[in-house]
């Protein structure tokens, strides 16, 4: 089955740089990855998503890269702000065929003012 | 239009009682999602139901739990006889009928079990 890595675990920026997200996925069927963010006690929120038809996609300070032959996609956040602080994680789908997502364990962003 | 909705958001069960989980899915939405989250991990899929049927339910143990998303009413995951292992947050996600992928979640249960 599908198997989801995302590096690194902990990421420390200072206010105003770019943080980057790095996740690799196994199974070359997926073709649909979409991005979460996390604060503390609350439920995963969509923040962007990409599909393997597309390379690149970008909504205002957020941006999605995705490299279908070597496996992986990322997140760039760029000029961060403290509110940007939150678990990001990536995910992994098969876009249209329903059902589940296969989750990365989660990058703790801290974003320093 | 109101998002996902979860209840209780808190729960504590002493082991070998029985917890069940609500979830409301957004307006229009008939596909519901249920995700398990461990302390300090991602999130891992249980089961994928819509409307009086389950899709798919991979990523659901064999025993002491189930789930069911009736035609009327909200989504209920019945977990039977609980463990201390069973102390998570469960996430319930919806999605509308022609974008299964694009899910959105609610703000989760947190289950102690003491």
């Amino acid at each position: 089955g599908e198997n989801v890595e995302q590096h690194p675990s902990t990421l420390s920026v200072q206010e105003g740089d770019s943080a980057v997200i790095k996740c690799t996925y196994s199974d070359s069927a997926s073709n649909y990855f979409p991005w979460y963010k996390q604060e503390l006690g609350k439920g995963p929120q969509l923040i962007i998503d990409i599909r393997s038809n597309v390379g690149e996609k970008k909504d205002q300070r957020i941006a999605v890269t995705l490299n279908k032959t070597a496996k992986h996609f990322s997140l760039h956040i760029t000029e961060t702000q403290p509110e940007d602080s939150a678990v990001y994680f990536c995910a992994a789908g098969i876009y249209n065929q329903g059902g589940k997502l296969i989750f990365g364990q989660g990058t703790e962003l801290s974003v320093k003012p | 239009n109101a998002g996902v909705m979860q209840n209780p958001r808190h729960l504590v069960r002493r082991r070998g009682q029985e917890a069940r989980l609500r979830c409301s899915p957004m307006k229009g939405h008939s596909h519901v999602y249920w995700y398990r989250q461990l302390p300090e991990e991602g999130l891992k899929f249980m089961v994928y139901l819509q409307k009086e049927n389950i899709i798919d339910e991979s990523g659901m143990p064999k025993e002491r739990f189930s789930a069911e998303f009736p035609k009327e009413g909200p989504s209920i995951l019945r977990i039977q006889q609980v463990v201390r292992g069973d102390s998570a947050a469960y996430f319930c996600a919806s999605s509308p009928p022609n974008t299964y992928n694009e899910q959105f979640f609610g703000p989760g249960t947190r289950l102690t079990v003491l």
